[in-house]
């Protein structure tokens, strides 16, 4: 069974840094790329970032590019999202995808606020 | 980027019913377009896939189709389950989009 078990949200003060992780079981998690969806309270859906499945190629989202850094460690079946410079309108549930979105983590919430 | 615009933004309907929500793309997508299901407290579910292959054990009620810009999502003989927010999203190009959902409410 594919498993998608985010963790690492909280509160955070704005200007902080959060590593948000997500631990993938019950396929090949090197064979596939990943990405991270937000979603703000009360809000629909957005994407935030992708990387491959060797962890060479990264996009993302305009409103996160230059604070966030999405990487992987394949040995460890384990996705990350480093957040740095948060902002209020970072606050979300976080999910952990699977390529084609046909899989996803419970969500872990990020609230950033003083 | 790319904008997904759903409609209608929102949505009732009775228990037995067949609705349909449209999704429309600011430019053309190749058909790689994901209808989601998405109920409160819950991560979203992949529907449709390709805008008209069913997702592995996905009812058939739920059926996608359309091409080029314009798609849409049919859900027929609604059921109680079904009364949810449902998103579209393109695949084409990044920053992959959604639309901003439709809720279905029950009248």
């Amino acid at each position: 069974e594919v498993q998608l078990v985010e963790s690492g949200g909280g509160l955070v003060q704005p200007g902080g840094s959060l590593r948000l992780s997500c631990a993938a079981s019950g396929f090949t998690f090197s064979s596939y790329s990943m990405n991270w969806v937000r979603q703000a309270p009360g809000m629909g859906l957005e994407w935030v970032s992708y990387i491959s499945s060797s962890g060479t190629t990264m996009y993302y989202a305009d409103s996160v590019r230059g604070r966030f850094i999405i990487s992987r460690d394949n040995a460890k079946n384990s996705l990350y999202l480093q957040m740095n410079s948060l902002r209020a309108e970072d606050t979300a549930m976080y999910y952990c995808v699977r390529r084609r979105f046909d899989y996803w983590g419970q969500g872990t919430l990020v609230t950033v606020s003083s | 980027d790319i904008q997904m615009t759903q409609s209608p933004s929102s949505l009732s309907a009775s228990v037995g019913d067949r609705v349909t929500i449209t999704c429309r793309a600011s430019q053309g997508i190749n058909n790689y377009l994901i209808w989601f299901q998405q109920k409160p407290g819950k991560a979203p579910k992949s529907l449709i896939y390709a805008a008209s292959s069913l997702q592995s054990g996905v009812p058939s009620k739920f059926s996608g189709s359309g091409s080029g810009t314009d798609f849409t999502l049919t859900i027929s003989s609604l059921q109680p389950e079904d009364f949810a927010t449902y998103y579209c999203q393109q695949y084409n190009s990044y920053p992959y989009t959604f639309g901003q959902g439709t809720k279905l409410e029950i009248k």
